[in-house]
């Protein structure tokens, strides 16, 4: 059985940083391009970020990009999303996913980010 | 940036009906690579179609999915109570992948 655990959320001030995490397993972890996807309360799905099964290309949604950063253990089947000057635009909860050639199968449960001051 | 419409906003339908759904895309969605997610309250999405067309494992054959080009559609030829819930289409043509905005199905 395919499981992605997301970690790392809580509530921080604007302009702090969190860093999420995402454990796989049931599945070959560094053979998948790892998405992260967040959902604002109340709102739609909305893409975030992508890495390759190696670590080697990763792709940013315009609104993160220089503020987000993708990254990958594949030695600890392990997903991370190190995110920077946070504001109130970026409370949501977010999702690891996989599963797919861009589109998403699996899915985590989520782990929450609040960004208030 | 592909941007996709969902139309329409709600869908207010009965047990039993005919529900149709409708994705439409700023450009061409080629490959016919857009996918359709249902999502329920506290849950995360589910992937129901890919591919515009192929049904997921394990996903009731009541939902269908068609379409190319920059038009497509989600069927589900006869609700279910279960299937009363918000709809996503995403595309995965570029590497900036985009969700439409959402529909949901509401019992009438």
């Amino acid at each position: 059985e395919v499981q992605l655990v997301e970690s790392g959320g809580g509530s921080v001030q604007p302009g702090g940083s969190l860093r999420l995490s995402c454990v796989g397993s049931g599945f070959t972890f560094s053979e998948n391009w790892m998405h992260w996807v967040r959902q604002a309360p109340g709102e739609g799905p909305v893409w975030v970020s992508r890495i390759k099964p190696d670590g080697s290309t990763t792709h940013y949604a315009d609104s993160v990009t220089g503020r987000f950063t993708i990254s990958r253990d594949n030695a600890r089947n392990t997903l991370f999303l190190q995110m920077n000057r946070l504001t109130a635009d970026d409370t949501a909860l977010y999702y690891c996913t996989t599963g797919g050639s861009g589109y998403f199968k699996y899915w985590g449960q989520g782990a929450l980010v609040t960004v208030s001051s | 940036e592909i941007v996709l419409t969902q139309s329409p906003g709600t869908l207010s339908l009965s047990p039993g009906e005919r529900a149709t759904l409708s994705c439409s895309a700023s450009q061409s969605v080629t490959n016919n690579y857009l996918a359709w997610y249902q999502q329920k309250p506290g849950q995360p999405p589910t992937l129901l179609i890919n591919g515009a067309s192929i049904r997921a494992t394990g996903i009731p054959d009541r939902f269908s999915g068609s379409g190319s080009g920059t038009d497509f559609t989600l069927t589900i030829s006869r609700l279910e109570p279960e299937d009363f819930a918000v709809y996503y289409c995403q595309h995965y043509v570029t590497s900036q992948l985009t969700f439409g905005g959402g529909t949901k199905v509401q019992i009438k």
